[in-house]
């Protein structure tokens, strides 16, 4: 079946640096992409989507990239900040389905 | 601002209760979903309903009955809670059609003792 998997469970990184938080997926008709950022005891909170026929968008000090070929995406934000810090997943969507697929999460610690 | 609220943040209930979960959104629309989430696995889809009275199983709808008599309210039940149904749960609903983004509730943590 459909998976979508992320790289690392936890990612540490220094005040002020930039990260770099991937996802895999499995299914090549997925056509929408989205990155959820969770904060501990609340909802997910939407924060960049993008679509199939684009390989990148930005958004405000956050980037996301897309590889189609190799089924990758992948969330970078810049100048990463302490209240950066929360659960960050994607979701993939394709084309004709309400389903959403969603990768089990990476921990984004921000280092003072 | 699109709002999803979800009855209540915590719950404790007993193994063996009937457990209503609620959730409501105020824009109006048509695809609202139940989720589980739990440490490693993710967001697992339970149940979704993509209009009044229909509904369709997810990936997870054992143990779980749904409910949506009015287009802003879905319920999610458990018929007779179990420990393994301990997780923190999620409503999410969209405006309609594929493509469009997920709001998210801020989650009803249960735990069954």
């Amino acid at each position: 079946g459909e998976s979508v998997g992320l790289h690392l469970p936890t990612l540490s990184v220094q005040e002020g640096d930039n990260s770099i938080i991937n996802c895999a997926y499995s299914n090549s008709a997925s056509d929408y992409f989205i990155w959820y950022k969770q904060e501990s005891g609340k909802g997910p909170q939407f924060i960049i989507d993008i679509r199939s026929n684009m390989d990148k968008r930005q958004g405000q000090r956050v980037t996301v990239l897309l590889n189609k070929t190799v089924k990758h995406l992948s969330l970078q934000i810049a100048a990463t900040q302490p209240g950066d810090s929360a659960v960050y997943f994607c979701a993939v969507l394709s084309s004709g389905t309400y389903k959403y697929i969603f990768g089990t999460g990476t921990r984004l610690k921000v280092l003072a | 601002d699109v709002k999803v609220t979800q009855s209540s943040r915590y719950l404790v209930k007993r193994t063996g209760e009937k457990v209503f979960l609620e959730c409501v959104q105020d824009m109006d629309h048509e695809n609202m979903f139940w989720y589980r989430q739990d440490p490693g696995l993710g967001l697992r889809l339970i149940y979704f309903s993509y209009d009044v009275k229909m509904k369709e199983k997810g990936d997870i709808p054992e143990g779980y009955s749904v409910s949506r008599e009015k287009k802003e309210r879905f319920s999610l039940i458990l018929e007779s809670a179990s420990t393994n149904q301990t997780s923190m749960y999620l409503c999410a609903s969209i405006v309609g059609g594929p493509g469009t983004e997920a709001f998210f509730g801020q989650g009803t943590r249960l735990t069954v003792v």
